[in-house]
This record gives C-alpha cells, structure tokens and sequence, in this order.
C-alpha cells in the first residue's frame, strides 16, 4: 500500500523567512496531494492541494510543488508569521485505493518573531 | 452548518470497558473516515466508509468496529479497550464516493484509557 514519508519532522525560522517542507510517496498510482495545517489542540483543516495533472499551484505565501516522476511533493511558505505556527502534515490519495488519504508523519513549524 | 461533529469531547475509560464514538456530518457528504492520531505518527486511518451501506478497514482496523447508520453518522465501537488505544480520534467527510476530494474533519475526540 501507499506510505508517505515527510521532512523535516521539526523546522524553526524566523518571522519572514521562508520554510520548505517535502513529502515522498511510493504509489506511483497516486494523483491527489492535500495538505493540512494542524493548530495545538484543534482540528486538521486542509490549506492547499496538488492533483496529479497539475506541477505546482499557489495560494498567496503557500504554494506546492509536484514532481511525479520522483514521487515526491512539497509545501513552501514564504514571508513566514508567527500564526504560521503550527503542524503541518502532507497526504496521497489515488483512485485504486478507494481515495483513502494517507498521511505523513508531521513537520512541527516554529515562526520566531 | 455545523460541519463535522464528534461526541464526546474527552472520556476516560479502564481497560476492558466499552464505548462509541459518535460523528456526525451536515455536508451531505459520501464518505466518512475515522482516524486516531498519536504524537509523532501523523493521522492513521482507522476505518472508512465510501457511501452509506459500506465500510472498509484502514491502516490499524484491529480493535475498533464501525457503523454507518445513515448518510449523516458513522460510528467507532470500542468493544474491549485497551492502554494502546489511548489517542485523539478524529472523524472526517469528503463529498464524493471512493473519489479524491478535500477531507473536512471534526473536532476530535480524547480517550484515556487506564
């Protein structure tokens, strides 16, 4: 089945800055690429997502990356805030596994003033 | 439009006691997840149902058993609990049947179990 593997597990940058973090899967099958943003104590809730046919999409300071070839996918903020603080976890979907969506391990995202 | 709602927000149990999770969506959503989330292992995908009638085990089914009453509620059973299924549960809906689709999750719920 699908894994995905994301790093770093911990980023810390200073307010402005920009944060890189990347994400590989294995399922060459897999076409939808979502990503979440968690705050401490509250619910996953989706901030940008990738398919397949599309190589990189933006939504003003957040914008993701894909590249199928390598099966690996990635988030970059720019101009970082200290709201950007929080978790942030990416996902793989594909058709043939029913759209489950699987989710990798974490980046903890620190913005220092 | 309340979105994804989950009951209860926190609970405790001893090993061996049972309880149910109760999730309900508004969205007029297909399909329905259950995941549990553990520090440092991201959200593992418990059990899901495509449409309502239908249920399917994710990642780490063992343990758990689910219940799609209806279009609106999908429900996690834990029969005996155990000190290892001590996490945050959280459900979550998506809008189209077996489809890629953005996932809306709930809440979540704590358990302890002692």
């Amino acid at each position: 089945g699908e894994n995905v593997e994301q790093h770093p597990s911990t980023l810390s940058v200073q307010e402005g800055d920009s944060a890189v973090i990347k994400c590989t899967y294995s399922d060459s099958a897999s076409n939808y690429f979502p990503w979440y943003k968690q705050e401490l104590g509250k619910r996953p809730q989706l901030i940008i997502d990738i398919r397949s046919n599309v190589g990189e999409k933006k939504d003003q300071r957040i914008a993701v990356t894909l590249n199928k070839t390598a099966k690996h996918f990635s988030l970059h903020i720019t101009e970082t805030q200290p709201e950007d603080s929080a978790v942030y976890f990416c996902a793989a979907s594909s058709y043939n596994q029913g759209g489950k969506l699987i989710f990798g391990q974490g980046t903890e995202l620190s913005v220092k003033p | 439009n309340a979105g994804v709602t989950q009951t209860p927000k926190f609970q405790v149990l001893k090993t061996g006691q049972s309880m149910t999770l109760q999730c309900a969506q508004d969205m007029n959503h297909n399909s329905m997840y259950w995941y549990r989330q553990d520090p440092g292992m991201g959200l593992r995908l418990i059990y899901y149902s495509a449409s309502e009638g239908t249920t399917d085990k994710g990642e780490v089914p063992n343990g758990y058993n689910v219940s799609r009453l209806n279009k609106r509620e999908f429900s996690l059973r834990l029969e005996s609990a155990a000190p290892s299924q001590t996490s945050v549960y959280f459900c979550a809906s998506s809008g189209r049947t077996t489809s890629t689709d953005t996932q809306y999750f709930g809440p979540g719920t704590r358990l302890t179990v002692l």
